[in-house]
């Protein structure tokens, strides 16, 4: 089975300008959870989607947003880029048995530069 | 607000011994707790999930222990390798939550 992929793997902005990340899924699961890493405050959620709804949600400002399509697959954009948005943002999907623990897949991340 | 932390931020062992991590948490009571493996560049990899009524759980030459009382989770690698060399996190949610991880502890592993 395929895992999480995410594109583009790595990518370079400058402040100000505004970024879309992609993620598919594993095939058959329904939750996607994304995550930013950075080396000061290590991996911190962003928000997790299910079935196209949002159904947790980070503290992270309204500049981050995203959104899951009907096969799963997820986005990610950020607006109005800072500096400190610099890191490596990891998406990972589970198959969300309902009642039971998940563990997360994570994909190989994108790694944002912003200049 | 919940807080989990790892102790160490760096750990090296020499090959052959068992490494000790430490995962401790605050404000929560986790249904269960996860260990990942992360090697740089890369996403995290699961590697095992401890319940809050069990006291250890093994896996080859992982093991992970949970205990509630101390608000604590130990993972062990023996007999480690210098392939064993990575970061280690460790994360907790109760069903319906979001994941919640430690900032981990990078493992060196000398031959």
């Amino acid at each position: 089975k395929a895992g999480v992929t995410q594109t583009p793997r790595y990518l370079i902005k400058t402040r100000g300008q505004q970024v879309t990340l992609s993620c598919s899924p594993i095939s058959g699961h329904r939750s996607v959870s994304w995550y930013q890493q950075t080396p000061g405050q290590g991996l911190q959620f962003l928000f997790e989607y299910f079935s196209e709804t949002q159904r947790n949600k980070g503290n992270f400002p309204g500049r981050f947003s995203g959104r899951q399509f009907s096969n799963s697959r997820s986005e990610m954009n950020v607006s109005t880029l800072e500096l400190g948005d610099s890191a490596l943002y990891l998406c990972a999907s589970s198959f969300d048995a309902q009642g039971d623990t998940d563990t997360q897949y994570f994909g190989p991340g994108t790694r944002l530069t912003v200049l | 607000s919940q807080k989990i932390e790892q102790n160490s931020e760096a750990l090296n062992i020499q090959e052959g011994k068992t490494a000790t991590l430490t995962c401790n948490y605050t404000n929560y009571s986790p249904a269960y707790l996860q260990w990942y493996r992360q090697d740089p560049g890369r996403g995290p990899v699961f590697l095992l999930l401890i319940r809050e009524n069990e006291k250890e759980k093994r896996k080859e030459r992982l093991k992970v222990t949970f205990d509630t009382t101390l608000k604590q989770s130990l993972f062990h690698i023996t007999a480690s390798q210098p392939a064993d060399s990575a970061t280690y996190l460790c994360a907790f949610n109760q069903a319906g939550t979001a994941l919640i991880f430690g900032k981990g502890t990078t493992l060196s592993v000398s031959s």
